[in-house]
This record gives C-alpha cells, sequence and structure tokens, in this order.
C-alpha cells in the first residue's frame, strides 16, 4: 500500500513565523501535491512538483512556497504565517503513467492531514 | 479551468438504502478523468472510483457505481446498500488528462456531507 506521511497531525504556530510542513511518500512516486482544505470551499491545490526540484503553483500559491530536494519529500513553506492560513493542509503523491493514455497520471494517495492553526 | 459542482451539501439515508450524490463540471477538455474520494471522520481521504472520459462504461467498484454523462457533463455516484462505515464526506474531483506525463492537480468540489442512520 501507498503510505503518504504527513510530520505533524496539529500544529499551533503564530503569525510571522516561517511554518515548514514536511510530506514523505515511500511508493517512488514522481509527482506530489500540497492541498488546503477548508469548510464549504473543498480541496484547493496550492502548489505541485513532477520531478526533484521542480515545481508548479496551482490555484492558490499565494504566500507560500515549496521544496523538493528528494524524490519522496516534498515540503510546503509558509514564509510569513497569517491567521488566513489556518486551514487543513493535505499532501498526496501519485506515479507517472506508462506510455498507454489510460495510464497517464494515476490516482493520487493522500495523507492524513495536517490541521495548521495560525495565532 | 475547471470548475466541479456539487449541489447536496448534505444528506441523510437509512442504513441499507440506495443514495445518489450528484456532481456536475464544466471544461472544454476532451480527455480528463473524473473522480469521488471519500472522507470520514479520520480525515484520511481514500478513492472510491475512478472513470475516465473516453470510455463509455460506467465505472463500479462493489456497491459503489456512477453515471457519467458526458454530453451533459455530469458524474453522480450510486451508493447501494448503504451502510454505517459510509459516513463522511464525498469529493467528486476532476483531473485533465496529461499527455506526454508530467503532473496535474485535482479540481475538488465543496463536498457532500453523507449521513447514514442505523
Amino acid at each position: 500500500d501507498v503510505k503518504v506521511t504527513q510530520s505533524s497531525r496539529y500544529l499551533v504556530k503564530r503569525t510571522g513565523e516561517k511554518v515548514f510542513l514536511e510530506c514523505v511518500q515511500d511508493m517512488d512516486h514522481e509527482n506530489m501535491f500540497w492541498y488546503r482544505q477548508d469548510p464549504g470551499l473543498g480541496l484547493r491545490l496550492i502548489y505541485f512538483s513532477y520531478d526533484v526540484k521542480m515545481k508548479e503553483k496551482g490555484d492558490i500559491p499565494e504566500g507560500y512556497s515549496v521544496s523538493r530536494e528528494k524524490k519522496e519529500r516534498f515540503s510546503l513553506i509558509l514564509e510569513s504565517a497569517s491567521t488566513n492560513q489556518t486551514s487543513m493542509y493535505l499532501c498526496a503523491s501519485s506515479s507517472l503513467g506508462q506510455g498507454s493514455p489510460s495510464y497517464s497520471n494515476q490516482p493520487q494517495h493522500f495523507g492524513d492531514g495536517t490541521r495548521l492553526s495560525i495565532l | 479551468a475547471q470548475t466541479v459542482t456539487q449541489s447536496q451539501p448534505e444528506m441523510s439515508v437509512q442504513e441499507a438504502e440506495t443514495v445518489t450524490l450528484s456532481c456536475t463540471y464544466d471544461t472544454s477538455e476532451n480527455n480528463y478523468y473524473l473522480f469521488w474520494y471519500k472522507q470520514p471522520p479520520s480525515r484520511q481521504m481514500i478513492l472510491v472510483i475512478r472513470q475516465e472520459a473516453y470510455k463509455q462504461q460506467n465505472a463500479t467498484e462493489n456497491r459503489f457505481s456512477v453515471n457519467f454523462q458526458k454530453a451533459a457533463k455530469s458524474f453522480s455516484l450510486k451508493i447501494s446498500d448503504s451502510q454505517l462505515g459510509d459516513t463522511a464526506m464525498y469529493f467528486c474531483a476532476f483531473m485533465k488528462w496529461g499527455s506526454g506525463g508530467g503532473a496535474d492537480g485535482l479540481t475538488f468540489g465543496k463536498g457532500t456531507h453523507l449521513i447514514i442512520q442505523p
């Protein structure tokens, strides 16, 4: 089974702090993703990465950055945390399909989430 | 850009009943994937079922099946013989079909909270 592990289940930080959320996957997946989940808004994509040192902005990248120095690890960074970044953060990973179109971009596997509170 | 709409914020049914969750989407893409994910109170997001847009046959996974209407851009989930363990948030999600590889994020609906009553 795919295992996506997020380093913290709950985290409390103060405004202005630099915050790191860590995610590790154990299936050698090429693709990794960060989403935030807010009540009534569903999940929204922040950033994703399809290879080491590669990153792409999602729908709501403002106030965030990411780092992918190793294939298995994808970090989300809040450069200067603000109260509007209080949310649930979910990491996901997926493998890259091989050849046949039906195997492109395999389904994403999610971690358990980090509930981040910014005070 | 894609949008996914789930019009039912909450639904409640009795155990063993059949329930249908609705999902509509908007896209200009011709090839894409649609998913239903389940998120129980434990927060783990679990893939329920997947549909490739180029396949006309509706996907089924045990008690879960979809009604995929590509022209209408509709993708509903039917749960048969509902069980207490089906209580969860259900999210409909869209993903573009990447050509030549490369990642693409999911676009989610806002979710439907399904409650199965004993």
